[in-house]
C-alpha cells in the first residue's frame, strides 16, 4: 500500500503570496495517477490537477502541479481569497486509491 | 449537466446497516468507473470502494467484508451497502466518478453510528 504524506500540515500565508504544497509517496507513483483536490468547509472536494501536472476543466492557471516518482508539488502562484482551503493529493495504483492527510492553507 | 445525488444516510446503532444511493444524471454509470470516498468529522478523505465498468469491485481493508458496492444500470444509480457499522464508520460518504482521479462528486450523505 502506497502512503502519501503531505507537508506542511498548515500553511499560513497572505493573499497574493505563493503557496507550495508537498506530497511525498512511500513508493514510486506513476505521474499519470497523481491528482490534487481542493476542499472548502461543507463542500465536496474539487479536482484541480490530474496526471500530476494537467489542470482540470475550469481551474485557473495560478494552480500548477509538478513532480514525479515519489515527490509531487502543488503550487498556487498568487493566493486569491477563495484559495484558502484544504488541499489533498491522491494516487491510484493496483486497484487501490489513497489520499494524503491534507494541507490547510489559511489566511495569515 | 452532470449531477450525483447521494441519499440513505442517517443515524444507525452500532452493528446496524444502511444502504447508500448515488443517483447520477448527465452520464452513464455503467460505462464509467465509480467510487465511494468517506470523510469522518474534521478528518481527511478516505477511499472506500471502486467499481469498474466491467463490474469488478475493490475495497479498502478497513471495510472489506462489511461494505458492498453495486450499481443498477436501469436506474443509473450507484449503491453502497454498509453492514456491521461501528463508530469508526461515522462519516460523510461521497460518490464520485473516475478511476485514476475523480472529476465529479456528489454533495455527500452523513452516516452517524451511535447508540
Amino acid at each position: 500500500e502506497i502512503v502519501l504524506t503531505q507537508s506542511p500540515g498548515t500553511l499560513s500565508l497572505s493573499p497574493g503570496e505563493r503557496a507550495t504544497l508537498s506530497c511525498r509517496a512511500s513508493q514510486s507513483v506513476s505521474s499519470s495517477y497523481l491528482a490534487w483536490y481542493q476542499q472548502k468547509p461543507g463542500q465536496a472536494p474539487r479536482l484541480l490537477i490530474y496526471g500530476a501536472s494537467t489542470r482540470a476543466t475550469g481551474i485557473p492557471d495560478r494552480f500548477s502541479g509538478s513532480g514525479s516518482g515519489t515527490d509531487f508539488t502543488l503550487t498556487i502562484s498568487r493566493l486569491e481569497p477563495e484559495d484558502f482551503a484544504v488541499y489533498y493529493c491522491q494516487q491510484y495504483g493496483d486497484s487501490r486509491v489513497g489520499f494524503g492527510q491534507g494541507t490547510k492553507v489559511e489566511i495569515k | 449537466e452532470v449531477q450525483l445525488v447521494e441519499s440513505g444516510g442517517g443515524l444507525v446503532q452500532p452493528g446496524g446497516s444502511l444502504r447508500l444511493s448515488c443517483a447520477v444524471s448527465g452520464f452513464t454509470v455503467r460505462t464509467n468507473y465509480m467510487t465511494w470516498v468517506r470523510q469522518a468529522p474534521g478528518k481527511g478523505l478516505e477511499w472506500v470502494s471502486l467499481i469498474y465498468t466491467g463490474g469488478s469491485t475493490y475495497y479498502a481493508e478497513s471495510v472489506k467484508g462489511r461494505f458492498t458496492i453495486s450499481r443498477d444500470n436501469s436506474k443509473n444509480t450507484l449503491f453502497l451497502q454498509i453492514n456491521s457499522l461501528s463508530a469508526e464508520d461515522t462519516a460523510v460518504y461521497y460518490c464520485a466518478r473516475g478511476l485514476k482521479n475523480f472529476d465529479y462528486w456528489g454533495q455527500g450523505t452523513l452516516v452517524t453510528v451511535s447508540s
